[in-house]
């Protein structure tokens, strides 16, 4: 069975490009987050869907970054103009259940690695 | 504010030696995981532990949580270089929604 899978692996784009990170989550996993790590800090969730809706969005830096599930499956995120302090790493997850649960497993992709330069 | 605090944050030994990661914060938890991460790679879950006091034992990797739920140790006994990688912590709350709250992590490096 295929982990969650994300494209690209590394991006690197000029200040005030856009750029749009993909995720396939594990097949039948409805639960669905976006993570950010960015240089020395620690990793902090940015949003949660459940099959295409989004059931919490609070970590979202700003109205820049935009997100979507279309069909409960892949998601995307964009990053619209992207700004310097957007440079990270970018981690999917998803898990069968909510991770607020107690025995359940979120299951991470490789990341993509932005540069905003 | 940093709701996890890992420490240390490097930790360099030799093959052989035992270590202790420790996983400190203010709030209390419904459940707390240990992720490890190698480079280019997401991290990958080790264990989840969700009762106060409980201890947990995976081959030569010893969790803990701490009785009132606010701390989480992780220990290794013999390390081998192949326990090298990023160990991360992460606590989910009652109050949290769905999200992880993760420390800044412990970067391992066991020397041959």
């Amino acid at each position: 069975e295929a982990g969650v899978t994300q494209f690209p692996s590394h991006s690197v784009i000029e200040k005030g490009q856009t750029v749009t990170l993909r995720c396939d989550p594990i097949s039948g996993h409805d639960n669905l987050y976006w993570y950010r790590r960015v240089m020395g800090k620690e990793i902090k969730f940015l949003l949660h869907f459940v099959k295409e809706s989004k059931q919490d969005e609070s970590g979202m830096p700003n109205n820049r970054f935009l997100a979507e599930r279309t069909g409960g499956t892949y998601s995307t995120l964009k990053v619209q103009p992207a700004e310097l302090e957007d440079s990270g790493v970018y981690f999917c997850a998803s898990s069968q259940a909510r991770t607020g649960l107690a025995n359940t497993e979120a299951f991470f992709g490789q990341g993509t690695r932005l540069t905003v330069v | 504010t940093q709701l996890l605090e890992q420490s240390p944050q490097f930790l360099s030994i030799q093959e052989g030696e035992n270590l202790t990661v420790y996983c400190n914060s203010s709030s209390v938890f419904s459940s707390l995981q240990w992720y490890r991460q190698e480079p280019g790679e997401g991290p990958v879950l080790l264990v989840t532990v969700v009762t106060g006091g409980e201890v947990k034992k995976l081959k030569r990797l010893t969790f803990q949580f701490g009785d009132a739920r606010k701390d989480s140790s992780l220990h290794i006994t013999a390390a081998q270089p192949g326990d090298t990688g990023l160990y991360l912590c992460a606590g989910a709350g009652w109050n949290t929604g769905n999200q992880f709250y993760f420390g800044t992590g412990t970067s391992l490096t066991v020397i041959p």
